[in-house]
């Protein structure tokens, strides 16, 4: 069974970088072709696309979130990993990662953004 | 940026059926969208129901189906439960990324 956890800090200030990390179980994010993504869901809000990178490692970012993005995969601990740049309280969110096909998600991580 | 429309919300009757659709602003759902449909519940992760328009996952009832119906890609609840109360999200595969939906509020009641 293919298990996802996202970790990171709860709390990121503004103009600051949020950084969070999906560690992966059941599954090597070197094989097979899947996307691994994040998405995200302010509160009162609808689901948000942020990105995906492919197991060939070719990445696809929300147009509107591209020029502060930066997905990543770490093959040695079995990790992916996102960077948003410039945070400002819009990106307040609770954060999922998850790997597509089929569907497989994390159990989502509440990132506050507030000084 | 494609825009993605759902109903914003539906009811129905403990075993009756709905069916929730997913359509584009680009014109037709295809195939080639890979439309998935997820359920939320409140406090909970999405979970994935049906992807690549009607592919089920282990734990989708089968009373949960996914098909391409007059354009938009569909998700039919056929003998409804109480607890398939929930928010039911789509999302479409455009320019080799993922666009959401606003999100199906569905009351069994």
């Amino acid at each position: 069974q293919v298990q996802l956890q996202e970790s990171g800090p709860g709390l990121v200030k503004p103009s600051q970088t949020l950084s969070l990390t999906c560690t992966v179980s059941g599954d090597s994010i070197s094989s097979g072709r899947y996307f691994w993504s994040w998405i995200r869901r302010p509160a009162g809000k609808g689901l948000e696309y942020i990105g995906r990178i492919h197991t060939s490692g070719s990445t696809n970012y929300n147009p509107s979130l591209k020029s502060r993005v930066t997905i990543s995969l770490d093959t040695s601990k079995n990790q992916f990993s996102l960077q948003l740049s410039s945070v400002t309280a819009a990106d307040t969110a609770v954060y999922y990662c998850a790997r597509l096909p089929p569907g497989y998600w994390g159990q989502g991580t509440l990132v506050t953004v507030s000084s | 940026q494609a825009v993605v429309t759902q109903e914003s919300s539906l009811t129905v009757s403990p075993g009756g059926t709905v069916t929730l659709t997913c359509g584009s602003s680009t014109g037709d759902v295809t195939s080639y969208h890979y439309p998935y449909w997820l359920q939320q519940k409140p406090g909970q992760a999405p979970r994935t129901l049906i992807y690549d328009t009607n592919n089920k996952l282990s734990w989708t009832p089968a009373r949960f189906s996914g098909s391409l119906l007059g354009g938009k890609a569909a998700l039919t609840l056929s003998g409804a439960q109480p607890e398939d109360e929930a928010e039911f999200h789509c999302f479409l595969t455009h320019n080799g990324g993922c666009v959401f939906g606003g999100g199906t509020k569905l009351t069994v009641l």
